[in-house]
């Protein structure tokens, strides 16, 4: 089993509509990582949290420490908003452990 | 927020021969810059944690001979992938936190697709 577990693998879904993606990991961890990552391979940091919950325009990501689970939400999705999107927790020292990722396509 | 960037962000070479790829962070000092390695439709596996001025240190699996770590400055760190197979074939990425202590951003290079034929 791994360590960061996300759901679902893969999402497709109209524009507009509301977006959930789905984080469990087990083990201990310092921050969780929600990234970003485009059909060319670059990587973007959306958030990174440690409790509670951060926005940042249509994006959302939660995090329940006692349940082990984050989830980042996306309003309003577009076509834009098309990627692989991947968790990953910190375990101290800036050192990754990275989820399977989620590809998520929105259609026009 | 920061920039790190990667060069060359392609590369086709033969097998057997040896392979640079550099990872600079254009706007803050790096004193710790990782390296992964994605193939296709798989997540990044980490590969090592370079430290500037000291040695790398590898995850369990990862040739420290075959993949060579270069932490000179705290704006450059190297790897070089030396006698490259077809097997290594991959996408390799790099990444930095802008500070040097837990929750911080981390920000990734663009990465270097690597192709060995």
């Amino acid at each position: 089993k791994n360590e960061v577990e996300q759901s679902p693998q893969n999402l497709t879904a109209q524009e507009g509509e509301f977006i959930t993606i789905n984080c469990s990991y087990s083990v201990g961890i310092s921050a969780l990582h929600w990234l970003q990552q485009h059909p060319g391979g670059g990587i973007v940091s959306l958030f990174m949290l440690s409790s509670g919950k951060k926005k940042h325009g249509r994006l959302i990501a939660t995090i329940n420490i006692q349940e082990k689970h984050s989830s980042l939400h996306i309003t309003a999705s577009h076509p834009r908003d098309s990627a692989v999107y991947i968790c990953a927790v910190e375990q101290g020292a800036q050192k990754l452990v990275f989820g399977q990722g989620t590809r998520l396509t929105i259609n026009p | 927020g920061a920039v790190v960037s990667q060069h060359p962000s392609w590369v086709i070479c033969k097998s057997g021969t040896s392979v640079k790829i550099e990872c600079r962070s254009l706007d803050f000092q790096a004193t710790t810059m990782f390296w992964y390695r994605q193939f296709p439709k798989q997540s990044l596996m980490l590969m090592a944690t370079s430290n500037e001025g000291s040695k790398a240190t590898y995850e369990q699996g990862v040739e420290k001979d075959k993949f060579l770590i270069n932490h000179a400055s705290l704006t450059l760190s190297t790897l070089t992938v030396t006698s490259a197979h077809p097997e290594d074939s991959s996408f390799y990425i790099c990444s930095s936190a802008s500070g040097g202590g837990y929750y911080n951003e981390q920000f990734f290079g663009p990465g270097t697709r690597l192709t060995v034929l």
